[in-house]
């Protein structure tokens, strides 16, 4: 089992631009959340996927959309770029939304806005 | 809104001695609550969970925890720390009702292990 896995693990773009990030949930999984993660401290929620749809979504500006795809895969979208945006981004799989399903973060992707 | 408050940034603890992290909460009744540990370049994993029950919840790796009500703590403890334990560790808390089930992390604590 590969676990949660994320791509790229890097990621280098401009402030305007918009990037794509990857997200394949553990084997079993359903449930995607994306976190972002800014230098030094904790993750912040962004939104919860499940059955294609969001199900949970924090306090993140329209710039930030996802999709979920049928076999349980994601995307977080990030449009119009800023410097603030620079982060790790992390994905979290588990088999269902309740919240004593027990999350498996992935290795997250580095973002750079320049 | 729920917060997390981790006060301290960094702890170093020589190997072998004991640890604890401290956790506090701020939220209007009892929520579930989290511990993970982050090694560098790698994601997070649960190392303990509090619902309901005993206040005394052990995880994985030697780690236990404790939640203390009147005192809106969550603190995390390990009797020994092997020089592989040193991470980063965050608390988080997940309100237990009101249908919004949004995570909140603390900021982490750096745990720096000596020889």
């Amino acid at each position: 089992d590969a676990g949660v896995t994320q791509s790229p693990t890097h990621l280098i773009k401009t402030r305007g631009q918009q990037v794509t990030l990857r997200c394949s949930p553990k084997s079993g999984h359903d449930t995607v959340s994306w976190y972002q993660q800014a230098l030094g401290q904790g993750p912040q929620f962004i939104f919860q996927y499940y059955e294609e749809e969001e199900r949970q979504r924090g306090n993140f500006p329209d710039r930030f959309s996802g999709h979920q795809f049928p076999n349980y895969s994601s995307e977080l979208n990030v449009n119009a770029l800023l410097l603030g945006d620079s982060a790790l981004y992390l994905c979290a799989s588990s088999p269902g939304t309740r919240v004593y399903n027990e999350q498996f973060f992935g290795p997250g992707t580095r973002l750079t806005v320049l | 809104a729920q917060s997390v408050t981790q006060p301290d940034i960094h702890i170093t603890v020589s190997e072998g001695a004991s640890l604890e992290l401290r956790c506090n909460y701020s939220y209007g009744a009892t929520p579930y609550l989290f511990w993970y540990v982050q090694s560098p370049g790698q994601g997070l994993q649960l190392l303990l969970k509090y619902f309901s029950g005993d206040t005394l919840v052990q995880g994985i790796k030697g780690f236990e925890a404790e939640f203390k009500r009147s005192q809106s703590s969550f603190n995390l403890r390990k009797p020994s720390v092997h020089w592989s334990d040193a991470a980063e560790y965050f608390c988080a808390v997940v309100p237990a009702s009101g249908g919004s089930y949004i995570p909140t992390f603390g900021r982490g604590t750096s745990l720096i292990v000596h020889p």
